[in-house]
């Protein structure tokens, strides 16, 4: 069984339009992470949420919304999407903020 | 197999050199990375190698790269009580679609 899944693995829409990318964890973690590839090939971290709760916002547009319908799903909403969200995305879960991460196989999103 | 290996544990004595190890199978690789999970703020870069350098030194951190046998190594010199963290080896390779893949990281304990 997969441990960290996410959906879709691949998602090319327009610019404008709102897409969303799921993640999923059957690991019984409190902990979950949403990360970008960045252009230059660097991960960072765009949200993580502990029990239902925001931890961690960095600079992320607020077109862009973590949603956690439970413990086990953190879904990432995009919003008018721009040329530049054009990225891969990883998901991660831990547990506790402490605990070791373990990352789903990404979504590389593309923006035309 | 694992396309990323770490050893899961390290235990080191403050004031001496910690190393960690990582081997990869993706021939392709052009970025090899280490990352650090801080607990509370995800994973920060904390330094990187290109795929056709042997060696890269920036303060503690000495990254040794062995192509031909696909071995990554991270030193830290001097170890202190802060570096005690997870570390994750990931690299990336045009094999891959580009997308980073990460090892399950190497929690460093340092002791008194």
């Amino acid at each position: 069984d997969t441990a960290v899944s996410q959906t879709p693995k691949y998602l090319v829409t327009q610019m404008g339009n709102d897409k969303s990318i799921k993640c999923e964890q059957n690991l019984g973690h409190d902990t979950m992470y949403w990360y970008k590839q960045d252009s230059k090939k660097f991960l960072k971290i765009m949200f993580s949420y502990n029990n239902k709760e925001l931890i961690i916002n960095e600079t992320v547009p607020n077109r862009f919304s973590p949603k956690s319908p439970d413990k086990a799903h953190l879904n990432l909403h995009i919003n008018s999407l721009e040329l530049g969200d054009s990225a891969v995305y990883f998901c991660a879960s831990s547990q506790g903020l402490a605990g070791e991460q373990y990352f789903g196989p990404g979504t590389r999103l593309t923006v035309t | 197999g694992e396309d990323v290996e770490q050893s899961l544990f390290l235990s080191v004595r403050e004031g001496d050199s910690s190393v960690i190890n990582c081997t990869y199978t993706d021939s392709s690789s052009t970025y090899l990375y280490w990352y650090k999970q801080e607990p509370g703020a995800g994973l920060q870069l904390l330094t990187y190698i290109f795929s056709n350098m042997d060696m890269k030194q920036d303060q503690r951190l000495t990254v040794l790269l062995n192509k031909k046998d696909k071995h990554l190594s991270l030193r830290i010199a001097d170890t202190q009580t802060g570096d005690s963290a997870i570390y994750f080896c990931a690299e990336i390779g045009v094999n891959r679609d580009d997308k980073i893949i990460f090892g399950k990281g190497t929690r460093l304990h340092i002791l008194p």
